[in-house]
């Protein structure tokens, strides 16, 4: 069982849907929770960034954490064509500054 | 700024081939980090170096070896080419400001192994 656990996808969303992508996780001692954004062809880029539990947002982008359920969720309001990527997330307990990435789940957001 | 910059951009090699890809950073950064990715597997880390002077191995170190030139530069070399080392690898860098710091990635290089 891979560390974390993420669906590849694709998912296909109409312009303007909410869309929420997730991963699970194994490891209890993970804190700190990123997700990247990755266009094709290109690296990838940081997006949000949480420590330990609860909410955090930026405009359109919203990211959840529940430690007790070792669940990360993105949400995207107003989803737009320009946030078709790979979406990765990316976890670490804090030590050596590494981290530990999902396998990224590609989003299509059709006009 | 040119951030993360990563040559070459692609290279087709033959089984048993080796060749060295070439990592720069211009951000002072004090970490540096080698990962493949590969379609369904995520990214996953092959060396990191966390100051110049010092690499250690990361989650898929075999076949490969890395050399930390300077605080710039993080070169990644295969001796001796697989197939299996057909992937698309990224170098990383990142300040070492906290527990865990924001890694900016490069461009990524296209290797395919014949």
């Amino acid at each position: 069982q891979k560390e974390v656990e993420q669906d590849p996808g694709p998912l296909s969303v109409p312009e303007g849907a909410i869309v929420s992508l997730n991963c699970t996780y194994s490891n209890s001692a993970f804190q700190y929770f990123m997700w990247y954004r990755q266009y094709s062809r290109k690296g990838p880029e940081l997006l949000m960034y949480t420590y330990s539990s609860g909410n955090k947002e930026d405009g359109r982008f919203t990211a959840q954490v529940d430690k007790s359920s070792k669940y990360i969720s993105l949400f995207i309001r107003d989803s737009q064509p320009s946030d078709s990527a790979t979406y990765l997330c990316a976890m670490s307990d804090g030590y050596g500054n590494k981290l530990v990435f999902g396998a990224g789940t590609i989003l299509r957001v059709k006009s | 700024n040119a951030g993360v910059t990563q040559t070459p951009k692609f290279q087709v090699l033959k089984t048993g081939q080796s060749m060295t890809l070439q990592c720069a950073q211009d951000m002072n950064h004090n970490s540096m980090y080698w990962y493949r990715q590969d379609p369904g597997m995520g990214l996953r880390l092959i060396y990191y170096s966390a100051s110049e002077g010092t690499t250690d191995k990361g989650e898929v170190p075999n076949g490969y070896n890395v050399s930390r030139l300077n605080k710039r530069e993080f070169s990644l070399r295969l001796e001796s080419a697989a197939p299996s080392q057909t992937s698309v690898y990224f170098c990383a860098s990142s300040d070492t400001g906290g527990p865990v710091s924001e890694q900016f990635f490069g461009p990524g290089t296209r290797l395919t192994v014949l």
